[in-house]
């Protein structure tokens, strides 16, 4: 089963305007982390905010924030005042350590390709 | 220095080759990854290394062998390979295998591998 599913393989969004790109995940593991990436075609992740299952605020980092709802489980990422260069492809990951395999390493979902139009 | 660095960032070998891939960080982590990316795809994760003992293999083939010859340092050999493991091989490392700081992992920019 998808552990992390990211419903919109691609988005388009007027620049200057806001975007929210969905996010669910599935975990049985009450401590676990939220993360999302930023792929450029040049191929790095770049880390862009990250949310923990016990924070009890909504994370928020610059243009970037997590609308975290914890009991619907999904960790969508909203960006506001879209510039030309936030075109890439946008990925949520999963950091969780179920207790049979004490495992700890990101899943990450299918991800959603943004394209800033201007 | 808050850099994942990989070398090559791009390598074309043969079926027949022997290439090794380089991740190096500086950044006192103690955990290091190895994922794979197949294009349009996301990472999938092949190995992790802990405090310089590997910790996870997903099943990967005997084809792909990583090493950590020290904290700083990972590598993958690579061995007989064949086109279908042609894909962007992404490094990354995070403060510790049992913990890991909000900005949790960092990730190299990665080597694209072609296998001809």
């Amino acid at each position: 089963a998808q552990k992390i599913t990211q419903t919109q393989p691609g988005m388009f969004v007027q620049e200057k305007e806001a975007v929210t790109l969905d996010c669910t995940y599935d975990t049985s593991d009450p401590s676990y982390g939220l993360f999302w990436y930023k792929q450029p075609s040049s191929g790095e992740m770049i880390f862009l905010i990250y949310q923990g299952s016990y924070d009890q605020q909504n994370a928020t980092e610059g243009r970037y924030s997590l609308n975290f709802q914890k009991a619907r489980k999904s960790a969508n990422l909203v960006i506001s005042a879209s510039q030309l260069g936030d075109s890439a492809m946008y990925f949520c990951a999963m950091r969780e350590v179920p207790m049979d395999t004490g495992r700890r390493a990101l899943t990450f979902g299918s991800g959603t390709r943004l394209q800033v139009q201007p | 220095d808050t850099e994942v660095t990989q070398t090559p960032k791009h390598l074309v070998m043969g079926m027949t080759n022997k290439k090794s891939l380089k991740c190096e960080q500086h950044m006192g982590h103690r955990a290091m990854y190895w994922y794979k990316q197949k294009a349009k795809k996301p990472p999938e994760l092949m190995f992790v290394y802990s405090y310089e003992k590997l910790s996870i293999n997903e099943s990967v083939p005997s084809r792909f062998s990583p090493e950590c010859p020290n904290s700083s340092l990972l590598n993958l050999h690579l061995h007989a390979l064949q086109p279908e493991d042609s894909a962007l091989y992404l490094c990354a490392s995070s403060q510790g295998f049992f913990r890991e700081g909000e900005n949790g992992y960092t990730f190299g920019s990665g080597t694209r591998l072609t296998v001809v």
